[in-house]
């Protein structure tokens, strides 16, 4: 099976403009979640989506938002960008349904630079 | 508050020295466990989970209820071994909390 995919790997973007990021699910896998890592806040959890809902999200802004497909593929959009969105946004699959997503599988990631 | 605490962020040890990497979890209900590691230039992986209670490249982790703790061990660090590592708490509500990582530092 295919792992999870992130596109685009790297992007460097500036202050005020909007971004927005795909991540496809190794197949089979309905839950996708996202993470904004960087190397003072570690691991912050973004959003979980499970069959198109939306049924967890962190404590970011507004201008952070997502969406899933019905083939389960993800995007997550920032708007208005500002510096300190600098960060790699790691997106995860798991083939788990109801009580919790369990065992995740990340991508790769992308790495966004806000200038 | 579903927390999870990793108090060192970075642990430095010689090879062969034994690792113990701390984490302690705040959470009301059966709480499901896991260690993820991201070794340099991969990809973040799951190493272990508490519910298989299984042994995977010599590192171990067991669940301790009354003292909130999940903790990973290995008798003998070895040098690929260096890498971060994070704990991290599966909530029933579909959301997976991490710590905020170790870095496990395998001097030769």
């Amino acid at each position: 099976k295919a792992g999870v995919t992130q596109t685009p790997r790297y992007l460097i973007k500036t202050r005020g403009q909007q971004v927005t990021l795909s991540c496809s699910p190794i197949s089979g896998h309905r839950s996708v979640s996202w993470y904004q890592q960087t190397p003072g806040q570690g691991l912050q959890f973004l959003f979980e989506y499970f069959s198109e809902t939306q049924r967890n999200k962190g404590n970011f802004p507004g201008r952070f938002s997502g969406r899933q497909f019905s083939n389960s593929r993800s995007e997550m959009n920032v708007s208005t960008l500002e510096l300190g969105d600098s960060a790699l946004y790691l997106c995860a699959s798991s083939p788990r349904g109801q009580g919790g997503v369990g065992e995740l599988f990340f991508g790769e990631g992308s790495r966004l630079t806000v200038l | 508050a579903q927390r999870v605490t990793q108090p060192e962020k970075l642990l430095s040890v010689f090879k062969g020295a034994p690792v113990e990497l701390k984490c302690n979890y705040s959470y009301s209900g059966s709480p499901e466990l896991f260690w993820y590691v991201q070794y340099s230039r991969q990809r973040l992986q799951l190493l272990l989970r508490h519910i298989s209670r299984e042994s995977i490249k010599g590192f171990t982790a067991d669940l301790n209820k009354g003292e909130t703790s999940f903790h990973l061990k290995k008798p003998f660090a070895q040098e690929e071994d260096s890498a971060m590592y994070y704990c991290a708490l599966s909530s029933n509500t579909g959301k997976l909390i991490f710590g905020q990582g170790t870095t496990l530092q395998v001097k030769p």
